[in-house]
């Protein structure tokens, strides 16, 4: 199984809305990340997680809060939202270290905030 | 920090023609990975260089690595319409953290 599975595929979301975007893989990787990318724009980093703790957060708002409930989940959960956090959410996971560092993505969560 | 840059922007070919991208790390990396994102797709891992000066081809595309480790290249023989897509490089500095470059999107005319 070489997938990265993300749910929902679509989400629109109200500024007072709590909602989470769910991240799964079974390739025994032990690096999780957290992108965002805007529309014709590359992905940019927001969270990783490796050996389920929080390694990296790229000073992210507090209103994005990652979570790594066991090796094979992430987690992301959204509260009080701008429209301007409209965008594609990626999830991807990797070896950690080692020769091999490519990243997995999942087809993402495409986001839309009202 | 780190800034990984990349060009051309966006490329229009005829089917048949070939094409280059081009990508430049303001730093020394680990490794360099290439990605195919299709439109309205995600981005799918292609190749990832290690070494000085290597060199690597999948069929009709040639991956170059700097003998310093700041820049790369992808280039495609021959495109075909399955090519259409965006290009991206991303700058591994060997702490879990990849940097993309900015993308080259490539469009071909059949």
């Amino acid at each position: 199984d070489t997938e990265v599975t993300q749910t929902p595929k679509h989400l629109v979301m109200g500024m007072t809305n709590k909602k989470s975007l769910k991240c799964e893989q079974h390739m025994g990787h032990r690096a999780m990340y957290w992108y965002k990318q805007k529309a014709k724009k590359p992905p940019e980093l927001m969270f990783v997680y490796s050996y389920e703790k929080l390694s990296i957060n790229e000073s992210v708002p507090s209103r994005f809060s990652p979570e790594c409930p066991n090796s094979s989940l992430l987690n992301l959960h959204l509260h009080a939202l701008q429209p301007e956090d409209s965008a594609l959410y990626l999830c991807a996971s990797s070896p950690p270290t080692g020769t091999n560092t490519e990243a997995f993505f999942g087809q993402g969560t495409r986001l839309t905030v009202v | 920090g780190q800034q990984v840059m990349q060009i051309p922007q966006y490329q229009h070919v005829q089917e048949g023609e070939d094409f280059t991208t081009y990508c430049n790390s303001s730093t020394t990396l680990s490794n360099i990975q290439w990605y195919k994102q299709r439109p309205g797709g995600h981005p799918v891992f292609l190749i990832q260089l290690v070494k000085s000066g290597e060199v690597k081809k999948q069929k009709r595309l040639t991956f170059q690595f700097g003998e310093a480790k700041k820049n790369s290249s992808l280039h495609i023989t021959a495109t075909q319409t399955t090519d259409v897509g965006t290009y991206f490089c991303a700058g591994d500095n060997a702490g879990n953290m990849l940097t993309f470059g900015g993308g080259t999107r490539l469009m071909v005319k059949p």
